[in-house]
């Protein structure tokens, strides 16, 4: 079973602290990525990575900075939390060509910036 | 970019009725996924379905690709179906690698 594992369930920060969100996935996925999800919105990219220490800008990269050192980890960085990044944060990964395959999601952190 | 677009954006349901959800896309597509999330936020893929039909149980799902659109039914709906579910779409991208193109999902609740 494909498992992907975010480091918290839920956050609580303070405007213009450095959040770390962590993923994990342990099916030697090339691809990762990080959404966002809020009310009406449905699931937004914010980057992904389709290798060790590559990564792509999506739909809404700003505000936000990501890091892949492993294959296995990839982390998303708010270098100054905001009250506007309150949200779900969700983790997927998938293999890199395969078109047939899914994506597999984490459970989500919930983010609240006070 | 391709669009896609789902409704309705809320059902509500008593238990053991019904219901169809609609996917459309605006762009010719080779891989079309549902999702559901589970009120505990958990998104779970139920079909890979870029044409034809398939069943799963109570859950079935259609994808006329040449119309550009996809269906989900739930038949005998149980309070477990509740959540949102998200129809997704394939798109590739120049660095040879693709991503999902979300809608923004049905809120499903199916009351006891």
């Amino acid at each position: 079973d494909v498992k992907v594992t975010q480091s918290s369930r839920y956050l609580v920060k303070r405007t213009g602290e450095k959040v770390f969100l962590e993923c994990v996935q342990d099916m030697d996925h090339e691809n990762m990525f990080w959404y966002r999800q809020d009310p009406g919105l449905g699931l937004r990219l914010i980057y992904f990575s389709y290798d060790v220490k590559m990564k792509e800008k999506g739909d809404i990269p700003e505000g936000y900075s990501v890091s892949r050192e492993k294959k296995e980890r990839f982390s998303l960085i708010l270098e100054s939390a905001s009250t506007n990044q309150t949200s779900m944060y969700l983790c997927a990964s998938r293999p890199l060509r395969d078109r047939a395959e899914t994506q597999y999601f984490g459970p989500g952190t919930r983010l609240l910036v006070l | 970019g391709i669009q896609v677009e789902q409704s309705p954006p809320d059902l509500i349901l008593q238990e053991g009725a019904n219901s169809t959800l609609r996917c459309n896309f605006s762009d010719s597509v080779n891989n079309l996924q549902w999702f559901h999330q589970n009120p505990w936020g958990q998104l779970i893929n139920l079909f890979y379905i870029p044409s034809g039909t398939k069943q799963n149980g109570r859950l079935s799902a259609t994808t006329v690709a040449t119309e550009r659109y996809s269906l989900l039914y739930i038949s005998s709906s149980q309070t477990t179906d509740s959540g949102v579910y998200f129809c997704a779409v394939l798109d590739h991208l120049t660095s040879g690698t693709y991503k999902y193109i979300f809608g923004t999902g049905t809120r499903l609740k199916v009351l006891a």
